[in-house]
Formats: structure tokens, sequence, C-alpha cells
């Protein structure tokens, strides 16, 4: 099955800074790769997502990059808010199936 | 309704006890899936459903665990002789295909077994 790996676990930047988080999978028939943002008692909240036909993908300061040969996708935040602070969570799966999520990274930005 | 709703948001339970915890979905979203996260964890997939079709259970962690789906509609994720490892946040998502993508989580329920 699925194994999804997330690093780092904690992250802390200065606002206005970039952060990445960076994942790893191990299913080669996985081809939707999403992020979800939980922030403190609430259920995770998808930010964006990306499917494998695609190498890149953005929606303001929030993007994704895909590298299905290396089996490895990563978050990118550009010009972090205090709001961005909140536990960021990858996923992998496909059709019929239901995601595999990694361990979850804490974003901490400090104004 | 407009999201996906759990009940009860939270859960105290004593060791031994069965509890039976309640999802949901959006209408008209065929999909349907249970999560544990444990404090300060990742979600750990438990079961899936696809409108009529057989449940995929292959994430539910002993035979205590349980979960039913009456049609596309509410579903029941019962846990029988709860024991202290249960205690986590059950999460309820469901999609409007055959998944996994869009997934609409619910706020969860914290489950407590003391």
């Amino acid at each position: 099955g699925e194994n999804v790996e997330q690093h780092p676990s904690t992250l802390s930047v200065q606002e206005g800074d970039s952060a990445v988080i960076k994942c790893t999978y191990s299913d080669s028939a996985s081809n939707y790769f999403p992020w979800y943002k939980q922030e403190l008692g609430k259920g995770p909240q998808l930010i964006i997502d990306i499917r494998s036909n695609v190498g890149e993908k953005k929606d303001q300061r929030i993007a994704v990059t895909l590298n299905k040969t290396a089996k490895h996708f990563s978050l990118h935040i550009t010009e972090t808010q205090p709001e961005d602070s909140a536990v960021y969570f990858c996923a992998a799966g496909e059709a019929g199936t239901a995601l595999i999520f990694g361990k979850g990274t804490t974003l901490s930005v400090s104004s | 309704g407009a999201g996906v709703s759990q009940s009860p948001s939270n859960k105290v339970t004593e060791k031994g006890k069965d509890v039976e915890l309640r999802c949901d979905p959006i209408s008209g979203h065929t999909a349907l899936y249970w999560y544990r996260q444990r404090l300060g964890q990742g979600l750990e997939f438990l079961i899936y459903f696809q409108g009529n079709s057989a449940p995929d259970k292959s994430g539910l962690p002993s035979d205590r665990f349980s979960a039913e789906r009456t049609g596309e509609s509410v579903s029941t994720l019962t846990i029988q002789r709860t024991q202290q490892e249960d205690s986590a946040v059950y999460l309820c998502a469901s999609s409007s295909n055959s998944g996994p993508y869009g997934y609409t989580f619910g706020s969860g329920t914290r489950l407590t077994v003391v």
C-alpha cells in the first residue's frame, strides 16, 4: 500500500519569509496529491492539489510542485503571514481509494 | 447541509464501554471516509464507503471497530469495549465522486477513554 513521508515535522519562519514542506510517496499508481491545512480544533481544509499530469500549480502565495519520477512533491508558501501558522498535511492517492496522509508539519510564522 | 457534520463533538467514556460516532456528509457526496488522529499525529485511514459498493475496511485497527453507512447518507463508527489507546479525534470526510478528490472534512469527534 501507499506510504507518505513528510518533512520537516516543525518549521519556524519569520513573517515574509518562504516556507517549503516536502513529501515523498511510495506507490507509483498514486496520481492525486493534495495539501491540507489544519487549525487548532478544526478539521483539515484543502488548500491546493495537483494531479500527476501536471508538474506545478500555483494559487496566489502557495504553489505545489510534483516530480513523479522521484516520487516527491512539495508545498511552497511565499511571503508568509502569521495566519499561515497551522499544521500542514500532504497526502497521496488514486481514484477509487482513500488518501494516505503524511504525519504533518507544524508551521509557525513569527511577526 | 453546507458541510460535513459530526456528532458528538466531544465524548468521554469509561474503558470497556461501547461508543458510537456519527457523520452526516454533504448532500450528494457519494464517498465517505473515516480517519483517526491521535494527539500530535497524522491522519490514520480507517474505512472508506463509495456508493453501494462494499466498503474498504483495510484501515480498521481491530475487530472492535466497525462502521456502517445507510445508502449515501449518514455513517456511524462504532468502537466496542473501548481502550485508552482509542483516545483520539475521529474525523469524517466526504467527496462527490469515487474520490479521493476534494475531500471535505468535518470538525471531528474528540474521544477520551478514561
